[in-house]
């Protein structure tokens, strides 16, 4: 059972672009949702993450909207550059036990020049 | 400051050979987890050590599979009689676990794994 539902797999957009990439949740105690970035070779970094008790957060040109009602959480990446090519996860986790990170299957994201 | 280091980097090994994967945490991280990421799955939770408690050990695939962590901090995880299917990129993630949820799990480079 996928926990955690990304799309879409791929995603090209003109630099300057606005990138959006969506995700939904089952688990309702999932209290936390990070966005990860990560290059090829590289591990996963963090990007953004937002709580459950606030419907928007923006971070220069990332922006995370939370849905809690719908259970969906999405990440608009504004002005998108050349160097935002990456793929980017979606995750989650339970404030309870180990607090492991559920994470969407990604989104390969190339942002032409 | 340093940040999470793994090694090796790259590992080819010949299917049913054991093998050992290497992870550094930050210092001063209590938490530290170990995750895998292969074409298609994404990246699984494998297992999560805090401190002096018992391992969450919930995602781990096999009983081929297991981890240690020594001292509180490097640690290492076991994959015996490796299969194809093993194949993937193994990442450890540490993070400080302080009172609070939902701190940021910084992660390492990973290791390649290809079993032959």
């Amino acid at each position: 059972q996928q926990q955690v539902k990304q799309s879409p797999q791929s995603l090209i957009v003109q630099k300057g672009g606005i990138s959006i990439i969506n995700c939904a949740y089952e688990n309702t105690a999932f209290d936390y949702f990070p966005w990860y970035q990560q290059f090829p070779g590289k591990g996963p970094a963090l990007l953004i993450a937002i709580r459950p008790d606030v419907s928007e957060k923006k971070e220069g040109r990332f922006t995370i909207s939370f849905n809690k009602s719908a259970k969906q959480f999405s990440l608009h990446i504004m002005d998108s550059q050349p160097g935002d090519s990456a793929t980017y996860f979606c995750a989650a986790s339970a404030k309870s036990g180990s607090e492991k990170l559920v994470f969407g299957k990604g989104t390969k994201l190339t942002v032409n020049p | 400051g340093a940040g999470v280091s793994q090694s090796p980097s790259n590992k080819v090994t010949e299917k049913g050979k054991d093998v050992e994967l290497r992870c550094d945490p930050i210092s001063g991280h209590t938490a530290l987890y170990w995750y895998r990421q292969s074409l298609g799955q994404g990246l699984e939770f494998l297992i999560y050590f805090q401190g002096n408690s018992a391992p969450d050990k919930s995602g781990l695939p096999s009983d081929r599979f297991s981890a240690e962590r020594t001292g509180g901090s490097v640690s290492t995880l076991t994959i015996q009689r490796t299969q194809q299917e093993d194949s993937a990129v193994y990442l450890c993630a540490s993070s400080l676990r302080t009172s609070g949820s939902g701190e940021t799990q910084y992660f390492g480079p990973g290791t390649r794994l290809l079993v032959l």
